[in-house]
């Protein structure tokens, strides 16, 4: 069954501290993988997209990498800021040609606390 | 450009009633998804069109559910009649070209009484 798992669920840290979420899929065959962020009551915003033969991505402080082996992916926040507070969404595509199936995990919600 | 534009922000409407969202896509882009999200279920791909031709709407839950796009600058939703159970918020997103990133409106957040 093609799943996109995210793991934590969520997650609360300290303004200017690090963290990492993680995605498992078991999407096959797979073409992409993206990371959204979803700001509430807004819609997702598209953060990273990967290839399966990239390995890492980076926008400013947001850093993606991708593991197609063991088909893990996580996202990494450097210096998380207050405005990081958010909803981020792990998306996979599925099939080998863009075929538009989008396989998407539940989320995992990111609270920065002063 | 003003993104994708989504009206209306939100709708309540009494079941059994016909509810009718709009899109607008970002202009030059050729794909267009609609996108249902839930507490319970996440984001869930209702169907999208590529070129105003609709290519995949195996997500679309029932037939209750209908999506036309009549030009590349419009497309609508339409639930018809409503159930409180399709209460949800109702993104539309697009594209230019499938394996680039994705631009999402602000939703409209429907709710059926």
């Amino acid at each position: 069954k093609n799943q996109v798992e995210q793991s934590p669920q969520s997650l609360i840290i300290l303004e200017g501290k690090n963290c990492t979420l993680q995605c498992n899929y078991t999407v096959s065959p797979f073409s992409n993988l993206r990371w959204y962020k979803q700001d509430t009551g807004r819609g997702p915003v598209s953060l990273t997209i990967m290839t399966f033969s990239e390995n890492t991505k980076s926008n400013g402080r947001y850093t993606a990498t991708l593991d197609a082996d063991t088909k893990q992916s996580s996202l990494h926040i450097t210096a998380s800021q207050l405005s990081d507070s958010a909803s981020y969404i792990c998306v996979v595509s599925l099939g080998s040609s863009n075929t538009g199936k989008l396989i998407f995990g539940q989320g995992t919600t990111l609270q920065v606390k002063p | 450009d003003a993104g994708v534009i989504q009206s209306p922000r939100h709708e309540v409407t009494e079941m059994g009633q016909e509810v009718t969202l709009r899109c607008k896509p970002i202009s030059g882009h050729d794909y267009l998804f609609w996108y249902r999200q839930t507490m319970m279920r996440g984001l869930e791909l209702l169907i999208y069109f590529n070129n105003n031709v609709p290519i995949d709407d195996s997500g679309m839950p029932e037939d209750r559910f209908s999506a036309k796009m009549p030009n590349a600058s419009f497309s609508t939703l339409k639930i018809q009649p409503s159930e409180p159970r399709d209460s949800a918020v109702y993104f539309c997103a697009t594209n230019r070209g499938m394996a680039s990133e994705a631009f999402f409106g602000q939703g409209t957040r429907l709710t059926v009484v």
